[in-house]
């Protein structure tokens, strides 16, 4: 099994829909939790962490950790052409200062 | 602040030839990351840096590939010889430290080996 098992998708939504992305962990010493996303032929980029479970909103975006569960997401609100990447969901652990990715989702957003 | 700087950004070779990339990390940054992504997957770390020293090198596959850290600063990743599943980009990464959760990327290097 994984550590970060993420379906890849692709998924296609109209703007100004809910996007919901997700993500399950095997690995329960994860301590941070985080989003990249990556536009085409660019590195990726932090969208947003959280530490342990709960949730923290950025503006149109909100990730939530269930560590009960141990599933990740990220919901955006108000989805925009400009959203359109590739999602990466990845759990970090102190010890081993490791990031682990999943496969990441390739969202499209279409006007 | 000026983010992670690779080069070449595209680089196509032959199997069997050999290659070498280039990452200038941001200033300051004491911790180093090479991961590999193949299309369609989600980076894999290569190995992690920390000043000079290597810190995690266990996913490298050391019978080809090779990389430094010149001073602490500028790192270089080397294969050889290159094989066609190789094929995929490279990326750079750097953070303060070790323990420091948050790591910048760079734009990467894609690699085809025909």
């Amino acid at each position: 099994q994984k550590e970060v098992e993420q379906d890849p998708g692709p998924l296609s939504v109209p703007e100004g829909a809910i996007v919901s992305l997700n993500c399950t962990y095997s690995n329960s010493a994860f301590q941070y939790f985080m989003w990249y996303r990556q536009y085409s032929r660019k590195g990726p980029e932090l969208l947003m962490y959280t530490y342990s479970s709960g949730n923290k909103e950025d503006g149109r975006f909100t990730a939530q950790v269930d560590k009960s569960s141990k599933y990740i997401s990220l919901f955006i609100r108000d989805s925009q052409p400009s959203d359109s990447a590739t999602y990466l969901c990845a759990g970090f652990q102190g010890g081993s200062e490791k990031l682990v990715f999943g496969k990441g989702t390739k969202l499209t957003v279409n006007p | 602040e000026a983010g992670v700087a690779q080069s070449p950004r595209y680089k196509i070779i032959e199997k069997r030839q050999s290659v070498a990339f280039w990452c200038n990390p941001i200033s300051g940054h004491a911790t180093l990351y090479w991961y590999q992504q193949i299309l369609g997957q989600g980076p894999k770390l290569l190995i992690q840096f920390q000043n000079n020293g290597v810190v995690d090198d266990s996913q490298l596959p050391k019978d080809r590939f090779s990389a430094e850290r010149l001073k602490g600063v500028d790192s270089t990743l080397k294969i050889q010889p290159a094989k066609l599943e190789d094929s995929a980009v490279y990326l750079c990464a750097s953070s303060l430290w070790a323990s420091e959760e948050t790591q910048y990327f760079g734009p990467g290097t894609r690699l085809l080996v025909l």
